[in-house]
């Protein structure tokens, strides 16, 4: 079955530090992977997606995640966190029509 | 325009109420998806319109009833709902039948079942 899991309910992270959400997957075949982040009251924002190429990826906000197939993780990172940062972050992998979840990680970030 | 439009934002229906939830896109996306979420929990797939057919219930139970009328529009009819069934609606488009592409999400319709 496809899915992804976020070993982390929460992550707190300082102001200007370094931040990276937790993601790993369990796919057959190649993954599409995505993360999404959602702010209070609000639906899912795209931020990235890996589909295949450079292991890097790039994304809004300046976000960026790492595929690594040796050990099947797609950590969200970014390199100086904001409290604006502070948000419910999700790992998805779509297979067909269905986008499937993980179970969030809820950043805070404290000034 | 990249936005999908929800409303209501809010909505609070008793237990025999029928209310009707409803969302709007204007991407061109022709696949269009209804998720349940509860508080802090992963959006939970409910429903699948591609080329305005359905082509993917959740085994969702039939007090909730999806209709899409046109490519830009998707509805989410409700009746008999139960207390449990309290969350985040939320909507969201894509280009169909390519499972790389991104998802755009409304803000979502907050219910309340009394």
């Amino acid at each position: 079955a496809q899915s992804v899991a976020q070993p982390e309910d929460q992550v707190n992270v300082a102001e200007g530090n370094p931040l990276t959400v937790k993601c790993t997957y369990s796919v057959s075949g190649n993954p599409y992977l995505f993360w999404y982040v959602q702010y209070p009251n609000r639906g899912l924002q795209f931020l990235l997606k890996y589909i295949t190429g450079d292991n890097l990826v790039k994304g809004s906000y300046g976000f960026e995640a790492e595929f690594n197939k040796s050990q099947t993780s797609f950590h969200l990172k970014k390199p100086s966190a904001l409290v604006s940062d502070s948000a419910l972050y999700f790992c998805a992998v779509r297979r067909g029509g269905k986008l499937i979840f993980g179970q969030g990680t809820e950043l805070s970030v404290k000034p | 325009d990249t936005e999908v439009t929800q409303t209501p934002k809010h909505l609070v229906m008793g237990m025999t109420n029928k209310k009707s939830l409803k969302c709007e896109q204007h991407m061109g996306h022709r696949a269009m998806y209804w998720y349940k979420q509860k508080a802090k929990k992963p959006p939970e797939l409910m429903f699948v319109y591609s080329y305005e057919k359905l082509s993917i219930n959740e085994s969702v139970p039939s007090r909730f009833s999806p209709e899409c009328p046109n490519s830009s529009l998707l509805n989410l009819h409700l009746h008999a709902l139960q207390p449990e069934d309290s969350a985040l609606y939320l909507c969201a488009s894509s280009l169909p039948g390519a499972t790389n592409e991104k998802l755009f999400f409304g803000s979502g319709t907050q219910l309340s079942v009394l």
